[in-house]
Formats: structure tokens, C-alpha cells, sequence
């Protein structure tokens, strides 16, 4: 099955730092989305981007599929922005369209 | 805006006894999906349902079965509890549409606790 590799695992940043997270993945996807799992355990749906850049707010993604790779970059970072980042990615043949998580990076936010 | 609905959010059962999750997509989406969250782990898919037919398995325990109702909710329904099923449950729903199927949300889980 594909491979989805997320780094750094672990991430500790002082509030207010910059900070890009990297996602590689093995095959060719059709999708590939961006999720954050607060302290709670939920999942919140931060990007739904199979290629190319966007932003919302202090957050932006860039994919580029051909190259097999997607980059989360978080702006002015803020304690609430503490938790882990997953990448997930579907490779999107009919009856296939699972999400394949990374093993996310752990983003701690410092006051 | 709608999103995905979850019952119950916790769950504490008894080795050996049985459970069921359930969950209610989005309106309008026609394609559930069952991730399991073990502690420290990334989600793992189980199984998936597209307008009411399994469209895809895991590595879901022959011990689990689940479906998708016509009104498009989905249960997950889980026998012989072990220790080792003791995970964040969550439910997924997307729409599909020409053989693609566009971006999944999530519910907020189930927290089952097997003792």
C-alpha cells in the first residue's frame, strides 16, 4: 500500500514562531488532506489540497503532486495550535477511496 | 453548517460483551467511512460504505460487521470486545461523484474503553 511519511515527529516551538511541516508521500494520489487532532482527540479538517497552494489565515499548504510531497506551514504560532498534525492522502481508484494516514508530527506550542 | 454525528461519544464495556457505534453523515453525502485510533497511533481505516454497499475493508476483525442504512446513517457493530479494541472509533462521510470521491469529515469519535 502507499506510504505516507510526516517530519518532524515531534516539533516545540516558543508562541508566535513559524514552522513548516512536511509530508512525503510513495505513490501518485488523487487527494490529499491536512488535519489537525487537538488535546480532545478531534479531527479537524485544516486543508483539501490534492495540488497546488492555499491559505486560510496563518495557516497555508502547498502540494506538489508530481514531486510527491505536501508542506503545512503555520504562521505567528499560537498555544491553541498545540496538538498533532496528520497528513492523509487517497489514492482515489473507484472502491479505494481510504484516507492512508502519516504518523503526524506533534506540534507543542510554548507560552 | 451540518456536520458528522457520532453516538455515543464514550463507551466503557466488559471483555467478551458487545457494542455499536453509530453515525450520521452529512446530508447529502453519500459515502461512510470507519477509522480506528488506537493511543499514540494514526488513524486506521476499517471499512467503507457507498450508497449502502461496502465499497472497500481494512483490517477490520472478523469480530466487527457494520452497514449503512437507507436513510445513510451506519453502525459499527462490535462483538467479543478484547482489551485490544480499546481506541478512538471515528466516523468519515464524503461525497462521491464520478467514480471520485471529494474531501472526507470527520466526526468527533467514539472513545470505547474495554476493561
Amino acid at each position: 500500500g502507499i506510504q505516507v511519511e510526516q517530519s518532524p515527529p515531534d516539533l516545540i516551538l516558543q508562541e508566535g514562531a513559524n514552522s513548516t511541516l512536511r509530508c512525503n508521500f510513495s505513490d501518485s494520489v488523487n487527494n490529499l488532506q491536512w488535519f489537525h487532532q487537538n488535546p480532545w482527540g478531534q479531527l479537524i479538517n485544516l486543508f483539501y489540497i490534492p495540488s497546488g497552494t492555499k491559505q486560510n489565515g496563518r495557516l497555508s499548504a502547498t502540494t506538489v503532486a508530481t514531486e510527491r510531497y505536501s508542506l503545512l506551514y503555520i504562521s505567528s504560532s499560537q498555544t491553541t495550535d498545540s496538538g498533532v498534525y496528520f497528513c492523509a492522502v487517497e489514492k482515489g481508484n473507484f472502491g479505494n477511496e481510504k484516507l492512508t494516514f502519516g504518523t503526524g508530527t506533534r506540534l507543542t506550542i510554548i507560552p | 453548517a451540518a456536520g458528522v454525528i457520532q453516538s455515543p461519544r464514550h463507551l466503557i464495556k466488559e471483555k467478551r460483551e458487545t457494542a455499536t457505534l453509530k453515525c450520521y453523515p452529512i446530508p447529502r453525502h453519500d459515502t461512510v467511512y470507519w477509522y480506528q485510533q488506537g493511543p499514540g497511533q494514526d488513524p486506521q481505516f476499517l471499512i467503507s460504505f457507498y450508497e449502502k454497499m461496502q465499497s472497500d475493508k481494512g483490517s477490520i476483525p472478523d469480530r466487527f460487521s457494520a452497514q449503512q442504512f437507507s436513510d445513510y446513517h451506519s453502525e459499527l457493530n462490535m462483538s467479543s470486545l478484547e482489551l485490544g479494541d480499546s481506541a478512538l472509533y471515528f466516523c468519515a462521510s464524503s461525497w462521491t461523484s464520478g467514480g471520485s470521491s471529494y474531501e472526507q469529515y470527520f466526526g468527533p469519535g467514539t472513545r470505547l474503553t474495554v476493561t
